[in-house]
């Protein structure tokens, strides 16, 4: 079973500009998370989706930040434009439900620099 | 406000020796805990969790512990491998809403040969 795919894997670019990154899920899976994880932290959650709905964006700062998952399957989050702090390594993650006892499966993240 | 707290950010151990990872919480609605494991360059990969009903559960040589009271989870490894060398992260979950995961800042282990 193939797993949750992410590209690019990294990616350096000055601030104030703006990037994209994009999230294949686990085929099947409903629920697609974004997280941010900074040097030295746990992975944050942004947002949340279940299908193309979103569950929860409590945390994503919308003022720059934006997702979408148009046909509940793949998933692109961007950010425009960035800041110095949004340097971190972005995680998609896939889950079958939402429930408890739901596993959520990652994908090997992107590393963003921002310079 | 870190609701979830590893308190220890690195920790060294023999090969063979037993690992114990330690894990605080503060928020008394969470019910539901897991453990990642995390190499370099990979994503974070589900190793074990444990629902607030239980006070142990055992998965091979992982064992999480849950002591609800003192709102403190803790994960041994026994023994201890050289490839089990990685970040471990803690995580909470509520059992209603979003069940989403509030995660620790993690663990990074070394286990010498």
């Amino acid at each position: 079973e193939a797993g949750v795919a992410q590209s690019p894997r990294y990616k350096i670019i000055e601030k104030r500009q703006s990037v994209a990154f994009w999230c294949n899920p686990i085929s099947g899976h409903a629920t697609l998370y974004w997280y941010q994880q900074i040097l030295g932290q746990g992975p944050k959650l942004l947002i949340q989706f279940q299908n193309n709905g979103v569950v929860d964006d409590s945390q994503l700062p919308k003022d720059r930040f934006s997702a979408e998952r148009l046909k509940g399957v793949d998933s692109t989050l961007k950010i425009q434009p960035a800041k110095l702090e949004d340097s971190a390594v972005y995680l998609c993650a896939s889950s079958l439900g939402i429930g408890v006892g739901e596993t959520q499966y990652f994908g090997p993240g992107t590393r963003l620099l921002v310079l | 406000d870190q609701q979830v707290k590893q308190n220890s950010p690195s920790l060294s151990v023999q090969e063979g020796r037993i690992s114990i990872l330690n894990c605080d919480y503060t928020n008394s609605m969470f019910d539901y805990f897991l453990w990642y494991k995390k190499y370099p360059a990979e994503g974070p990969t589900f190793l074990i969790s444990i629902s607030s009903i239980k006070d142990k559960n055992e998965d091979g040589r992982f064992t999480v512990f849950l002591n609800k009271s003192a709102k403190h989870l803790s994960l041994h490894i026994v023994p201890s491998q050289p490839g089990d060398s990685a970040v471990y992260f803690c995580a909470a979950s509520g059992t209603s809403g979003t069940y989403k995961y509030i995660f620790g800042t993690g663990t990074r282990l070394k286990v010498l040969a």
